[in-house]
């Protein structure tokens, strides 16, 4: 069978409240970000991507912020809606040469309650 | 355009079998990435293929393997399968695999070890 599961840190909000997942990552040398939502039996979505040259970047309904001095990203979410259940993933591109491969963070189970 | 497809959806075998996976990337993509996702373990990155070579691997032992055709079509080989290969595994294709490039994944290939 399975092995044990990664214990996914939860987060429960109403319907219409604003959602915030949190982050840390892992390499002071990375310097890109992104953040993906998986929904049930769906490979990751592509949300919101920033660079480590900004601390602030904005989409629709959505807000990425990074501090590099912690190493920590947070997605908000405005007005959270039951399609946006689903588990969120950080994931930063590390380096290596010119190119990257991603390394997720565990992942944040968002519950949308209507 | 078409995201990335993987064929096929699910798979069931048995351990010491071996297993092909198939990945076709977004028009245009030549940079395809192979992850491997488990409750244990969260999401690995496995290998990245540009240009039908190998360009940089994960921490995954011998019997994980991979290819790429002209068309950046990708495959992934697991020889010898063991319990704890049973997986969802995804591809995800960007456009050079730049370190600061996104990476769209597709749906995966759920495989499962008897």
């Amino acid at each position: 069978g399975e092995s044990v599961g990664l214990h996914l840190p939860t987060l429960s909000v109403q319907e219409g409240d604003n959602s915030i997942i949190n982050c840390a990552y892992s390499n002071s040398a990375s310097d890109y970000f992104i953040w993906y939502k998986q929904e049930s039996g769906k490979g990751p979505q592509f949300i919101i991507d920033i660079r480590s040259n900004m601390d602030k970047r904005q989409g629709q309904r959505v807000t990425v912020l990074l501090n590099k001095t912690v190493k920590h990203l947070s997605l908000q979410i405005a007005a959270t809606q039951p399609g946006d259940s689903a588990v969120y993933f950080c994931a930063e591109n590390i380096r290596r040469g010119s190119q990257g491969n991603l390394i997720f963070g565990k992942g944040t189970k968002l519950s949308v309650k209507p | 355009k078409a995201g990335v497809t993987q064929t096929p959806r699910y798979l069931i075998k048995t351990r010491g079998q071996q297993v092909t996976l198939s990945c076709s990337p977004i028009s245009g993509h030549r940079s395809v990435s192979w992850y491997q996702q488990t409750p244990g373990q969260g999401l690995q990155f496995l290998f990245e293929y540009f240009s039908e070579t190998q360009r940089n691997k994960g921490n995954f032992p011998g019997r994980f393997s991979g290819r790429q055709f002209s068309n950046s079509r990708s495959e992934m080989n697991v020889s010898t399968l063991e319990l704890g290969d049973s997986a969802l595994y995804l591809c995800a294709s960007s456009l050079s695999g730049r370190a600061d490039e996104t990476q769209y994944f597709g749906p995966g290939t759920r495989l499962l070890v008897l």
